[in-house]
């Protein structure tokens, strides 16, 4: 059973729109990290937040997380025909460090 | 760009092959993964590696196995592929300090069992 889930499973915007994706988790984290992929390649990492953060940016990104809800949220902001990716969110623990993966956003960004 | 590499980015081979996917970091991770992925679904940890000579069974019960002889190779091998192999196989590595670290992607193989 997957630990996150995000929600939309597909999202189809302009370019100069804001894109927001959201994420679900079951169990108890200590980080939450997002991921993009690009098709045909691996994932490349984006943002972490810390359980303990609420909000954070990174360029035009912007991650809040809140545990009481078990929810996340990535704004891409002024998006770009290049951010055309999917993007999956992973909780993270301390220790090994597992990260369980949702099964991701598929974001369109027409020119 | 990418310090960890897969090869062969895709393979199609008969049912019954013996097939060893290779992945290799330069990173000096301790920490290494595979994730099996189907097309636009998520991904789901099958095999993990501390460091040499330690290897965990994921999430995801998988007939494949892995070996850790050298910190910066963890291959993956399946002794008699079968067509419900075929998926995409993405390798990661992440430094041993702390839990809260990411994890680098290699680009994946893209493996067909016919």
């Amino acid at each position: 059973s997957q630990q996150g889930e995000e929600d939309p499973q597909a999202l189809s915007i302009q370019e100069g729109e804001n894109a927001t994706m959201n994420c679900s988790y079951k169990t108890s984290i200590n980080n939450l990290q997002w991921y993009r992929q690009n098709s045909g390649r691996g994932l490349v990492h984006l943002i972490l937040i810390r359980s303990n953060e609420r909000e954070k940016h990174s360029g035009r990104l912007r991650v809040t997380l809140d545990t009481s809800k078990k929810s996340s949220s990535l704004l891409i902001t002024a998006s770009r025909a290049a951010d055309t990716a999917s993007y999956f969110c992973a909780g993270g623990n301390t220790g090994f460090q597992k990260l369980v993966f949702g099964t991701g956003t598929r974001l369109l960004v027409s020119p | 760009e990418a310090d960890i590499y897969q090869t062969p980015r895709y393979l199609v081979i008969g049912t019954g092959k013996k097939i060893t996917l290779e992945c290799s970091q330069t990173m000096g991770h301790d920490k290494m993964y595979w994730y099996q992925q189907d097309p636009g679904m998520e991904l789901h940890l099958i095999h993990y590696s501390y460091g040499v000579n330690s290897t965990e069974k994921g999430d995801l019960s998988s007939e494949s196995t892995v070996s850790r002889i050298r910190t910066e190779h963890f291959p993956l091998t399946l002794e008699s592929a079968r067509p419900s192999h075929t998926s995409q196989y993405l390798c990661a590595s992440s430094p041993r300090s702390g839990g809260n670290q990411p994890q680098h992607f290699g680009d994946g193989t893209r493996l067909s069992i016919l």
